[in-house]
């Protein structure tokens, strides 16, 4: 069964601390993404990836940074983690260009205290 | 930037009945998806309708798609408790990447 796994399903950060969210997918895919979600506010994109070493900035990308190295992983980096960035994490990922579908991981809800 | 909203917010049927919702979207589109979110879990893909196209059916689900008036429905057939979730449209506007809307609850009742 394929899947896209999210190393934490819930963390627990005290403001200031570096936080990483890691997502590893094992379907070869080329594209991966992470969204966070909150209440009213559905999924937004915070950055995506292409390609390993390549990355791209969602519509929120303050705050936060990725690393892929590996084309299988794609880790999410709270620099200086805030409480407004409490929330719920979600990782995709998808074959690259034509239209296909996305996997989604499980989640990882952040809060930060 | 929120491309798609979803219409109801909430929507809540007996088990049996037909539940639709509604998803309007405000750029042109490759293509437009459906997911749906069990509580506090991830999404699953549904179905994936592309822009030359007006009608897609996967077993009880049946989606369309109007790109003249930038909308899009899902209906769900014959609604089961297990249906109870939050679904989601989703749309892929040349970019490769999904811009995803705030999403209906739907709550089936037994």
């Amino acid at each position: 069964d394929v899947k896209v796994t999210q190393s934490s399903r819930y963390l627990v950060k005290r403001t200031g601390e570096k936080v990483f969210l890691e997502c590893v997918q094992d379907m070869d895919h080329e594209n991966m993404f992470w969204y966070r979600q909150d209440p009213g506010l559905g999924l937004r994109l915070i950055y995506f990836s292409y390609d390993v070493k390549m990355k791209e900035k969602g519509d929120i990308p303050e705050g936060y940074s990725v690393s892929r190295e590996k084309k299988e992983r794609f880790s999410l980096i709270l620099e200086s983690a805030s409480t407004n960035q409490t929330s719920m994490y979600l990782c995709a990922s998808k074959f690259g260009g034509g239209d296909y579908g996305y996997t989604f991981g499980s989640g990882t809800r952040l809060t930060v205290v | 930037s929120q491309q798609g909203e979803e219409d109801p917010q909430a929507l809540s049927i007996q088990e049996g009945e037909n539940a639709t919702m509604n998803c309007s979207y405000k750029t042109s589109i490759n293509n437009l998806q459906w997911y749906r979110q069990n509580s506090g879990r991830g999404l699953v893909h549904l179905i994936l309708i592309r822009s030359n196209e007006r009608e897609k059916h996967s077993g009880r689900l049946r989606v369309t798609l109007d790109t003249s008036k930038k909308s899009s429905s899902l209906l769900i057939t014959a609604s089961r408790a297990a249906d109870t979730a939050s679904y989601f449209c989703a749309t892929d506007a040349s970019t490769d990447k999904l811009i995803f809307g705030t999403g209906t609850r739907l709550q089936v009742f037994p």
